[in-house]
């Protein structure tokens, strides 16, 4: 069954430290994997998208990883903003379809 | 903004009622989808459309209907709703279909009540 599985649930951190939110999945056969950032309310955001020959991408403070083999990512946040604070999803595609599976999300909140 | 409007916003409806949630994207795109998302639950992909065909049907219970008049707009169409059906529905577009790396663009979403 195809599946994607975030960890942690929730995320509390200071301002301006690092973090780093997981997600492993099982989907197959891979097409692609997203990491989006949702607000409290409102859609979610595209961060980055990476295929099976891209191991690494980042946009801005946010760098996202892909080992292919262990079916594993991270996304991790550089000094962190308050408004960082969000729900991070990782979704994942598989080939040959419109099917995007989602996972339930890391709830990252950033304290002043 | 991303491109995508949803319209309402928010909307609370009796198990009885009918009512229409609408999605307009003003991206040029060929795809749009539907989503639910209930508390703590992942996005649960409802509906695809591929220029203006329906091209996913994710076992939808018959009391959500959509429709795609053209690429630029989508409809909910919801009756007999029942009170787990409570949930923000999102609507997102793409440029186009499968396997393609292609960005997914999300409406606000419309935060919907069954009482």
């Amino acid at each position: 069954k195809n599946q994607v599985e975030q960890s942690p649930q929730s995320l509390i951190i200071l301002e301006g430290k690092n973090c780093t939110l997981q997600c492993n999945y099982t989907v197959s056969p891979f097409s692609n994997l997203r990491w989006y950032k949702q607000d409290t309310g409102r859609g979610p955001v595209s961060l980055t998208i990476m295929t099976f020959s891209e191991n690494t991408k980042s946009n801005g403070r946010y760098t996202a990883t892909l080992d292919a083999d262990t079916k594993q990512s991270s996304l991790h946040i550089t000094a962190s903003q308050l408004s960082d604070s969000a729900s991070y999803i990782c979704v994942v595609s598989a080939k040959g379809t419109y099917k995007y599976i989602f996972g339930t999300g890391t709830r990252l909140k950033v304290l002043a | 903004e991303t491109g995508v409007t949803q319209t309402p916003r928010h909307l609370v409806m009796g198990m009885t009622n009918k009512k229409s949630l609408k999605c307009e994207q003003h991206l040029g795109h060929n795809a749009m989808y539907w989503y639910k998302q209930s508390a703590k639950k992942p996005l649960e992909l409802m509906f695809v459309y591929n220029f203006k065909e329906q091209t996913e049907n994710n076992s939808v219970p018959s009391r959500f209907s959509p429709e795609c008049p053209n690429s630029s707009h989508l409809f909910l169409h919801l009756h007999t709703l029942q009170p787990e059906d409570s949930a923000l529905y999102l609507c997102a577009s793409s440029q186009d279909s499968t396997d393609r790396v292609d960005e997914q663009y999300f409406g606000p979403g419309t935060r919907l009540t069954v009482t």
